[in-house]
């Protein structure tokens, strides 16, 4: 069974930084680009980022660009989000999500973890 | 980036009653269309990819169609685990971008 569980998230100060981490289980990570998706509380959903199966490229919403850095690490199954220079804006709750094989849709998703920058 | 635009934002419908859901795109996307649900207090659930093809265990209920700029998800019948909200997601291009949604609701 395919298992994607997010951590990390929590209060944090305007222009502070956090990281998320996803714990991906029940398939070959290594073999699936993967995704964070986010979203405001009661409001649409809002993609960030997205990095290749071999971590060798990513993609970033430009709202997020130059900010924050998706990683991942194939030998521990997990991906990660880097966040700096985080603001109200980015109170969010965060996804990660496999990406389905040959498109750019997302065919698992975590239950999220919600970051809340806040003073 | 290409913009998504869903209508209606709020459809009411009853039970058993079919639903019809449109989205458009700024600009062609050709097939590369994805429609999502997501009921309320849960994670997002792929429903449609390629504009027309059923993600794994999604009841044939649903299908999409579409092509270019102008795509429809239609629900046959609709059940009680059906009303929530329902996203449009482009990825012909990046970045990949969302429709704000439409809610299906009881009438």
């Amino acid at each position: 069974e395919v298992q994607l569980l997010e951590s990390g998230g929590g209060l944090v100060q305007p222009a502070g930084s956090l990281r998320l981490s996803c714990a991906a289980s029940g398939f070959t990570f290594s073999s699936f680009a993967m995704t964070w998706v986010r979203q405001a509380p009661g409001k649409g959903l809002d993609w960030v980022s997205s990095i290749s199966d071999s971590g060798s490229a990513t993609f970033y919403a430009d709202s997020v660009k130059g900010r924050f850095i998706i990683s991942r690490d194939n030998s521990k199954n997990t991906l990660s989000l880097q966040m700096n220079s985080l603001g109200a804006e980015d109170t969010a709750f965060y996804y990660c999500a496999r990406d389905l094989r040959g498109s750019g849709t997302c065919d698992y998703w975590g239950q999220g973890t919600l970051v809340t920058v806040s003073s | 980036e290409i913009v998504m635009t869903q209508s209606p934002a709020t459809l009411s419908v009853s039970p058993g009653e079919r639903a019809t859901l449109s989205c458009r795109a700024g600009q062609s996307v050709s097939s590369s269309l994805a429609w999502y649900q997501q009921r309320s207090g849960q994670a997002p659930r792929l429903l449609i990819y390629g504009a027309s093809t059923r993600a794994a265990g999604i009841p044939a209920r649903f299908s999409g169609s579409g092509s270019g700029r102008e795509f429809t998800l239609s629900i046959s019948s609709l059940q009680s685990e059906d009303f929530a909200v329902y996203y449009c997601q482009q990825y012909k291009n990046w970045p990949r971008t969302f429709g704000l949604g439409t809610k299906v609701e009881i009438k």
